[in-house]
C-alpha cells in the first residue's frame, strides 16, 4: 500500500509569495492532519480533517494558513503570504477513524527568504 | 504549553547497550504512543499503550506507562546504529471519536556510536 505522499519535498520562497504544498493520504484513511515542525516548538497543528470536514484549524495559524481537502485523496496547504519566520517542514499524516496510529508523509522543507 | 514532552533533549549510547527514554504528561488521556523520526523522514509509530495497559513490547522496544504519575519510558536493548533517531511521546487529547488528535513532546535525540 502507498503511504502518505507528500510534494514538493523542498520549496524555496521569497517572503510575501504563496506557496501550496500537497498531501495524498494513505487510501481508505478518514483523517487527515497537517503539521509544523520546528528545532524550536517541535510539532505542532495546524489542521484537522476528519472525512473531509475541516475539526481543527490551528488557532494562531488561521490567518495566512489554510488547508483544504477537495476529495478524500488530496489535500492542499497554502500558506499567503509568507513570511521568513515559515521557514519549517510541514508534515501530512493520516489515519483510520479510531486506529490511533498516524502515518506521516515526509515532509515538505520550506524556506522562506 | 507542552501536554507531552521527554524528560532529555539528547542521549548518545554506544552500540549494543541499553537506553531508556522518559516521558511525562499533563492530562489524562486514553493512550500514549512513542514515535520515531530518523533524518529526513517523517515519524513513524513504535508503540501505543493504552491508559489500562502498564506494558507493551515490540521486539526490542518495551514502553511502559504509569497513570498515577502522569510518566512513560521507552526502552532499547541491544541498541543498532539504526535507532538513532528522535523519538517522541504523544498523547490524544481526545476521545477518539469526534475529535481526536495527538500532541507530541519536543522529541529526545538519541545517538548510537559504533
Amino acid at each position: 500500500d502507498a503511504g502518505v505522499t507528500q510534494t514538493p519535498r523542498h520549496e524555496v520562497a521569497e517572503k510575501g509569495q504563496t506557496i501550496i504544498l500537497k498531501c495524498e493520504p494513505v487510501s481508505g484513511h478518514n483523517d487527515l492532519f497537517w503539521y509544523r515542525q520546528t528545532k524550536i516548538q517541535g510539532l505542532e497543528l495546524l489542521s484537522y480533517f476528519r472525512s473531509k470536514s475541516l475539526m481543527e484549524d490551528g488557532g494562531a495559524f488561521k490567518d495566512r494558513f489554510k488547508a483544504e481537502m477537495l476529495n478524500s485523496s488530496f489535500s492542499t496547504l497554502k500558506i499567503q503570504p509568507t513570511e521568513p519566520k515559515d521557514s519549517a517542514v510541514y508534515l501530512c499524516a493520516s489515519s483510520s477513524r479510531g486506529a490511533g496510529q498516524l502515518y506521516f508523509g515526509e515532509g515538505s522543507k520550506l524556506t522562506v527568504l | 504549553s507542552q501536554l507531552a514532552e521527554e524528560n532529555s533533549w539528547a542521549l548518545s549510547v554506544h552500540e549494543g547497550e541499553s537506553v531508556t527514554v522518559n516521558c511525562s504528561y499533563k492530562t489524562s488521556i486514553t493512550a500514549l504512543q512513542w514515535y520515531r523520526q530518523k533524518s529526513g523522514k517523517g515519524p513513524a509509530q513504535l508503540i501505543l499503550i493504552r491508559s489500562n495497559e502498564r506494558e507493551k513490547r515490540n521486539g526490542r522496544l518495551r514502553a511502559t506507562l504509569d497513570t498515577s504519575s502522569q510518566s512513560s519510558s521507552l526502552s532499547i536493548t541491544a541498541t543498532r546504529c539504526e535507532d538513532t533517531a528522535v523519538y517522541f511521546c504523544a498523547t490524544d487529547e481526545g476521545s477518539g471519536g469526534s475529535n481526536y488528535k495527538l500532541t507530541f513532546g519536543k522529541g529526545t535525540l538519541l545517538t548510537v556510536t559504533p
